[in-house]
């Protein structure tokens, strides 16, 4: 039980659609990142999160945005999906301080027909 | 080349074997994660390490900054200990990069 928690676990989308998926941290924690894990695949980091400003992005498009609000839970928006956004969503939050661990939520699985 | 590279890729032991698993790294870090992830399960954090070892029950994990190597080992291995282990890098902020993972079968 890490503390995190993500909403939904799963999801049905259609090609072109938009989605909302959310990640409730815990209390403190100013810092959430966002991964996309692909089947078969290690967490690839989409976006970061600190104090509701993104603080770092990897290498996905603009059409992945995120929000990050003061209760200390976050947002991860995709528009015009695609069918290869399939995957499993995963949050994971700290404390943005130099050694800390990682709290990774159960993340949201995605499916995109 | 990948900025982190893990072996084995794939390993399979019999209950109560000593386990190994190595993690490689080209690039600065300020600390190293062990991950562990059972079957439909999500992501468990073992171990953060910027230097030296740590060790919780049964798991082991060392780091060498100097030769950017670290390893997890696991004594007397159970079927439970069957997940998919990663390590992943942590750079200057909080953003981890992953490795392609270690999946673990302990047979009885």
């Amino acid at each position: 039980e890490t503390g995190v928690t993500q909403s939904p676990t799963h999801l049905i989308k259609t090609r072109g659609q938009q989605v909302t998926l959310r990640c409730s941290s815990q209390s403190g924690h100013n810092t959430v990142s966002w991964y996309q894990q692909a089947l078969g695949q290690g967490p690839q980091f989409i976006f970061q999160y600190y104090r509701e400003e993104e603080n770092g992005r990897g290498n996905f498009p603009p059409r992945f945005s995120g929000l990050q609000f003061p209760n200390y839970s976050s947002e991860l928006n995709v528009n015009a999906l695609e069918l290869d956004d399939s995957a499993l969503y995963l949050c994971a939050s700290s404390h943005r301080r130099g050694e800390e661990t990682q709290y990774f939520g159960p993340g949201t699985r995605l499916l995109v027909l | 080349k990948n900025e982190v590279e893990q072996s084995p890729q794939n390993l399979t032991a019999q209950e109560g074997e000593f386990i190994t698993i190595n993690c490689s790294y080209s690039v600065g870090i300020s600390a190293l994660h062990w991950l562990q992830q059972h079957p439909g399960g999500g992501i468990v954090s073992l171990f953060m390490l910027s230097s030296g070892k740590k060790k919780h029950g049964r798991l082991i994990a060392t780091i060498n900054i100097q030769e950017k190597h670290s390893s997890l080992h696991i004594t007397a291995s159970h079927p439970r200990d069957s997940a998919v282990y990663t390590c992943a890098l942590q750079g200057g902020s909080e953003k981890l990069v992953f490795g392609k993972g270690t999946k673990l079968t302990v047979n009885p």
